[in-house]
């Protein structure tokens, strides 16, 4: 089974420039996750995709950052303008939505795209 | 409010020790489900372990062991005889019962290190 994909997987920008970054999560994966993983910390939820709706998106950014799945499959996070503090890795996971075993989903990640901001 | 805590930053030990990292988190809610995960230098999040609340049975996989205590709200994860590949940080993460595909809240995570 192919993996979640990630790009790029490497972004060097400058501060006030505009980034994006596209995942295309396992087939048949309903809900799709966007975590930002800045260095010597854990993952932190950014926004949480049910198909092409969103779950959750209360940790997200929202006068800068925008995120988007299209026809519930692929999905795109973009930054705009970008500010030295959002330096990190984001990684997208994916997850099979188990009926009667909520937050029992085991996520499965990308290799992620590590941003640095200039 | 969730929380996970993984008070070690760093550990070092040498090939073939055995190495505890430990794990506590706060949750009011009495289902949840407990992860853990390690992230090698390749940097994907690799699953290790799941554990929901009703199920305190200590589970051992080959060299990995699992120690869940719900009274003290801990979940330790136990590597026996540790090999350099084990050289990673590791997650422990949290995902409460609220909805289908609740994301999971992670730790700060503990970098292993294992020389030869």
């Amino acid at each position: 089974e192919a993996g979640v994909a990630q790009s790029p997987r490497y972004k060097i920008i400058e501060k006030r420039q505009s980034v994006a970054f596209w995942c295309n999560p396992i087939s048949g994966h309903a809900t799709l996750y966007w975590y930002q993983q800045i260095l010597g910390q854990g993952p932190k939820l950014l926004i949480q995709f049910q198909n092409n709706g969103v779950v959750d998106d209360s940790q997200l950014p929202k006068d800068r950052f925008s995120a988007e799945r299209l026809k519930g499959v692929d999905s795109t996070l973009k930054i705009q303008p970008a500010k030295l503090e959002d330096s990190a890795v984001y990684l997208c996971a994916s997850s099979f939505v188990r009926r009667g075993r909520s937050g029992a989903n085991v996520l499965t990640f990308g290799a992620g795209s590590r941003l640095t901001v200039l | 409010a969730q929380k996970v805590t993984q008070a070690q930053t760093e550990i070092s030990v040498v090939e073939k020790e055995d190495v505890t990292l430990d794990c506590v988190y706060e949750t009011r809610d009495t289902t949840y489900y407990l992860f853990w995960y390690k992230q090698p230098p390749s940097g994907e999040l690799v699953f290790l372990i799941r554990r929901n609340s009703f199920d305190e049975q200590n589970e051992i996989s080959g060299r990995y062991s699992w120690n869940f205590q719900k009274s003290t709200s801990s979940f330790n994860f136990t590597i026996t005889a540790s090999q350099v590949v084990d050289s990673a940080v590791y997650f422990c993460a949290l995902s409460e019962a609220r909805q289908a595909g609740t994301a999971l809240i992670f730790g700060k995570g503990t970098t292993l290190s294992v020389s030869s």
